[in-house]
Parts: structure tokens; sequence; C-alpha cells
């Protein structure tokens, strides 16, 4: 069974701030992992991914996360927060011993950042 | 181009009504998906063509009912829906049904069952 955990249903930064959004992963196998933001009335973007190789993974909008194998975790990270980063941000997995290679999502974090 | 389009963005339909929701991609990609999302809760994976032919079916109601046209094109027809299935409903592609493939979200179909 695959799963992923979001232990924190909302963070709250000042701009300008780093900002932090945890994960961590429970899979059998190799984890394929991403990092979904989902803005007021809107569909998912897709921010990131790590598949292999460096542990830390640049993506969009100035937004990073660290794969940790020891720790099974994938946090989301930013240097210096904007208030256009508020959305509710997904971390997700797939697993390659699950058949179908679904995505499975966590159950989400709410940044807001204030100004 | 690396948009996935939905349409209608918003919906209202009664409980006899038949609709049906429509998404478009031109990126080229084989795989696409339909999700149900739920007010303030992760995406739930409906269903899953993979080089048009139905891959996975997440035991939805047949109440739903995905059709694949053709390789740019995700339907899903909706017939006899109940108010609890009123949520945003969000199609995505990826290149394939791969694990090391991101899948690109359209803006979704946010519907209403009265």
């Amino acid at each position: 069974a695959q799963s992923v955990a979001q232990p924190e249903d909302q963070v709250n930064v000042a701009e300008g701030n780093p900002l932090t959004v945890k994960c961590t992963y429970s899979v059998s196998g190799n984890p394929y992992l991403f990092w979904y933001a989902q803005y007021p009335n809107r569909g998912l973007q897709f921010l990131l991914k790590y598949i292999t190789g460096d542990n830390l993974v640049k993506g969009s909008y100035g937004f990073e996360a660290e794969f940790n194998k020891s720790q099974t975790s994938f946090h989301l990270k930013k240097p210096s927060a904007l208030v256009s980063d508020s959305a509710l941000y997904f971390c997700a997995v797939r697993d390659p011993n699950n058949a179908g290679n679904m995505l499975t999502f966590g159950g989400g974090t709410r940044l807001m950042v204030k100004p | 181009d690396t948009e996935v389009t939905q349409t209608p963005k918003h919906l209202v339909m009664g409980m006899t009504n038949k609709k049906s929701l429509k998404c478009e991609q031109h990126m080229g990609h084989r795989a696409m998906y339909w999700y149900k999302q739920k007010a303030k809760k992760p995406p739930e994976l409906m269903f899953v063509y993979s080089y048009e032919k139905l891959s996975i079916n997440e035991s939805v109601p047949s109440r739903f009912s995905p059709e694949c046209p053709n390789s740019s094109l995700l339907n899903l027809h909706l017939h006899a829906l109940q108010p609890e299935d009123s949520a945003l409903y969000l199609c995505a592609s990826s290149q394939e049904q791969g694990l090391n493939t991101e899948a690109f979200f359209g803006q979704g179909t946010r519907l209403t069952v009265v």
C-alpha cells in the first residue's frame, strides 16, 4: 500500500520569510514524488518532482523540495514567501509496485502568506 | 500548448438530467484522467484512459460514464446524479501512465446537482 501524509492542515508565514510545507510518504518501493499547488477556484498546478538523483529538486516559481530517504520525507520549501504563494498544496506519490502507477495525494496543506 | 481545457467551468443540473463534461489537450499525451474533488479535500481518482482505452475504473457508480473519442478528448457523461455528487471535477493528462510522468490538470468543472 502507498500513502502520503501532510501533517499540517495550515501553515502561516509572513511575506519575505522562508516557508516549509511538510510531506512524508510510505511506499513499498522507490518513491516517485510530486508537489502541486491549487490556487482558488483552479485546477492543480505542477511544481516539481523527484524521480532519482539529487535530493534537492528545484521547481517552478522558486519552489524546491528536499528528498530525505531516511526520514521518508519530501518537504516543499521556498526561501522567501510571496503573498501570491497562498494556495492549497498537495504532495503526491507514485509507487512502482502499485499496479496502474496511480498518483496518490496527501490531504493537502493550506499555505497563508500574510503581508 | 501546455493546457488542459475543460468545459463548462460551472454546471448546475437536476437529478433527472443528462449532461456531459468535456476535456481537451493538445500536448500529445496518451494518458488522461478524471478526478473528483470535494471542498478542501485532495482529488480522488475516478478513471484513467491509456492510449484511448479505459485502464482504471476506481469503482465509480455507473451514473458516471467516461468516453475517450480520440487521443485529445475525454468526456464524462452524467446521468441521474445525486446531490452528493456535487464537486469539482478535474481532468488531467500525462505523457503516458508512467511512474515519472507528471500530470497536467485542467481548471475543473464545478458541478452542482440540485
